[in-house]
């Protein structure tokens, strides 16, 4: 297992468009993570799966942005009508057991970029 | 309100002197802290973390301090190497709820060692 895989690494895409993201967890974690990081801050909570359980999401999610994780493995992510805030570096990071936190592993991410 | 603060937005130390990294935090329900290391492209990659009921962990060349009362933390890097140039990652999380498996960062300080 070579870590937290997401896919595609680089998106451009125009404002309007849909665009979807692939996120696949090490394995045997049961638990995953969306993050966003826009330029010069740290990386902001989005939503959490347990298994195929979304459990949170977070007020910046809108009604143009939904996660799913079917059969509690890969994880996609899809905005809607994209628009030019929605430009940032999306987060994929997975953990099991115990205190979550305390395995969390972070893939290299998709950058988005709406022009 | 930034919960996670990292006021230092850039650092830059000589090879084989001592990098010491900042952070504040405001939020007295954190309990949990790490701190992330992050190359340009990819996403970040864990460190080293401290629970609140110890105030130092070491590991290798990078120690971090806790400070509760003052509610301040620090990453001491030492010796510092050209490939620890890196931006440098504070992150929270809490105790209850949901909050034990979310991580709230602060926005980065970028470390240059030169050679």
């Amino acid at each position: 297992d070579t870590g937290v895989s997401q896919d595609p690494r680089h998106k451009i895409t125009k404002r309007g468009q849909n665009v979807t993201f692939r996120c696949d967890p090490i394995s045997e974690h049961n638990r995953l993570y969306w993050y966003r990081q826009t330029l010069g801050q740290g990386p902001e909570f989005l939503t959490y799966f347990q298994n195929e359980a979304q459990l949170e999401k977070s007020r910046l999610l809108s009604d143009r942005f939904s996660a799913e994780r079917p059969k509690g493995s890969f994880s996609t992510l899809e905005i809607q009508r994209t628009e030019q805030g929605d430009s940032a570096m999306y987060l994929c990071a997975s953990s099991f057991g115990g205190r979550q936190v305390y395995g969390y592993t972070f893939g290299s991410g998709t950058r988005l970029t709406v022009v | 309100d930034q919960q996670v603060k990292q006021n230092s937005p850039s650092l830059s130390v000589q090879e084989g002197r001592i990098s010491i990294l900042n952070c504040d935090y405001t939020n007295s329900m954190f309990d949990y802290f790490l701190w992330y290391k992050k190359y340009p492209a990819e996403g970040p990659t864990f460190l080293i973390s401290i629970s609140s009921i110890k105030d130092k962990n070491e590991d290798g060349r990078f120690t971090v301090f806790l400070n509760k009362s003052a509610k301040h933390l620090s990453l001491h890097i030492v010796p510092s190497q050209p490939g620890d140039s890196a931006v440098y990652f504070c992150a929270a999380s809490g105790r209850g709820g949901g909050s034990n498996y979310k991580l709230t960062f602060g926005k980065g300080t970028l470390l240059t060692v030169n050679p």
